[in-house]
């Protein structure tokens, strides 16, 4: 199967400080997701973005298919964006969504 | 913004009881799927459902476990008779189609005593 390979796996940031998180993926895609994970273990949507570039907020993404990699960016950084952050990819030939081993992220005051 | 709701969100249970974990999924989704974190390690797929029957299952998804859409509205995922190892999140998930992003709800912690 697919694998899905995140880093850095734990980073640690003082609160305002910018963060790139990344997600190489070793196949082709037809979805791919960001998720964070806060401390009551909720999965938050982040973005949907198999392609291309969005930006919510402080958060943006891209991911660059051809090249089977994406990545998330946060910016001035604020301690509730501390948590898991989950790169997810689906395959072209099925449905499931396999997730990497995650970013653990910790933002201090 | 619509949401997936599960329940219940904490269950505690005996070793070798059964559990039924509910999903009610977004009312115009049509794919739908379970997927279970232990504590401290990823998300990993159990099962996907599509139009009243299984289409993909990993090898996680035994003969232990079992899912179904009893009234067209909720979705149900049943453990027959639960271990330790069974302890974890459970989380639900939808989507409207098949190149939509998915929707997850909030979870089921599962402990097994």
């Amino acid at each position: 199967g697919i694998q899905v390979e995140q880093s850095p796996p734990d980073l640690i940031l003082q609160e305002g400080a910018n963060s790139t998180l990344r997600c190489n993926f070793s196949d082709s895609v037809n979805n791919l997701q960001w998720f964070h994970q806060n401390p009551w273990g909720q999965l938050i949507n982040l973005f949907y973005i198999p392609s291309g570039t969005k930006q919510n907020g402080r958060l943006s993404a891209t991911t660059v298919a051809t090249e089977r990699y994406s990545l998330l960016y946060i910016s001035s950084s604020q301690t509730t964006d501390s948590g898991v952050y989950f790169c997810a990819v689906g395959e072209t030939s099925g449905s499931r969504l396999t997730f990497g081993e995650g970013t653990q992220l910790t933002v201090n005051p | 913004e619509p949401e997936v709701t599960q329940t219940p969100s904490h269950q505690v249970t005996q070793m070798g009881q059964e559990v039924i974990l509910r999903c009610v999924p977004i009312s115009n989704h049509l794919y739908f799927y379970w997927y279970r974190q232990i504590l401290g390690q990823k998300v990993e797929f159990l099962v996907s459902f599509y139009n009243n029957e299984i289409s993909e299952k990993s090898e996680i998804f035994d003969d232990q476990f079992s899912v179904e859409r009893p009234d067209g509205s909720n979705f149900t995922l049943k453990i027959r008779s639960t271990k330790l190892e069974d302890s974890a999140m459970y989380f639900c998930a939808t989507r409207g189609a098949r190149l939509y992003g998915y929707t997850f709800g909030s979870g089921t912690r599962l402990t097994v005593v």
